[in-house]
């Protein structure tokens, strides 16, 4: 049962243009989202997130949106840089156990010189 | 500032061995998590110790895991026996406070990778 699902398992974009990761979730309880980028044989970091009382985050490059009624996500990334090239989790925790991070699957990003 | 520590980065054994992973938190955080990756699973919580007590277990696979946390600084994951089903990276986070409360985030240890034969 995913209730954090991350359909694209990969997405390749050439260097200055704008990458978008997509993220679905079906448990309405969710109420904060993050994303978190992944190097090889490194612990995922934390990169952005949103509250879901709001339908827009913006940091520097980074921009993630939410649709509660779609109940979606995605990650902007503007302009892509090749150091961008890692794997984005999607995670969303419910409200009545705020400490439980539910991850979706990963999408790799290869971000083109 | 040293982020989570985890130790053996890489460990390889045999089956019915028994494996002891190690995780040092962020001084001064009070929450520790312990997740393990996996092609199939993903990314899952297998425990949650908030000021060294367990408070969510319900994610341990099974009596052969355990895991403890004598004190704010040191923590174990311990498998006995171990199986090649338990062949997964296993990550260690922290978070300053409980929960996710006001924006913390939870910062993970660079993991260890296990291999059982």
């Amino acid at each position: 049962d995913q209730q954090v699902k991350q359909n694209s398992p990969s997405l390749s974009v050439q260097e200055g243009r704008i990458s978008i990761l997509n993220c679905d979730y079906t448990n309405s309880m969710f109420d904060y989202f993050l994303w978190y980028k992944k190097y090889p044989a490194e612990g995922p970091t934390f990169l952005i997130s949103i509250s879901s009382i709001k339908d827009k985050n913006e940091d520097g490059r980074f921009t993630v949106f939410l649709n509660k009624s779609a109940k979606h996500l995605s990650l902007h990334i503007v302009p892509s840089q090749p150091g961008d090239s890692a794997v984005y989790f999607c995670a969303a925790r419910r409200m009545d156990s705020s400490y439980k991070l539910i991850f979706g699957s990963g999408t790799r990003l290869l971000v083109r010189p | 500032d040293a982020g989570v520590i985890q130790s053996p980065r890489h460990e390889v054994t045999e089956m019915g061995q028994e494996v002891t992973l190690r995780c040092k938190p962020i001084s001064g955080h009070n929450s520790l998590f312990w997740y393990r990756q996996t092609m199939m699973r993903g990314l899952e919580l297998l425990i949650y110790f908030n000021n060294n007590v367990p408070i969510d277990d319900s994610g341990m696979p099974e009596d052969r895991f355990s895991a403890k946390m004598p004190n704010a600084s040191f923590s174990t994951l311990k498998i006995q026996p171990s199986e090649p089903r338990d062949s997964a990276v296993y990550f260690c986070a922290s978070t300053p406070r409980g929960g996710l409360a006001g924006g913390d985030t939870q910062y993970f240890g660079p993991g260890t990778r296990l291999t059982v034969l």
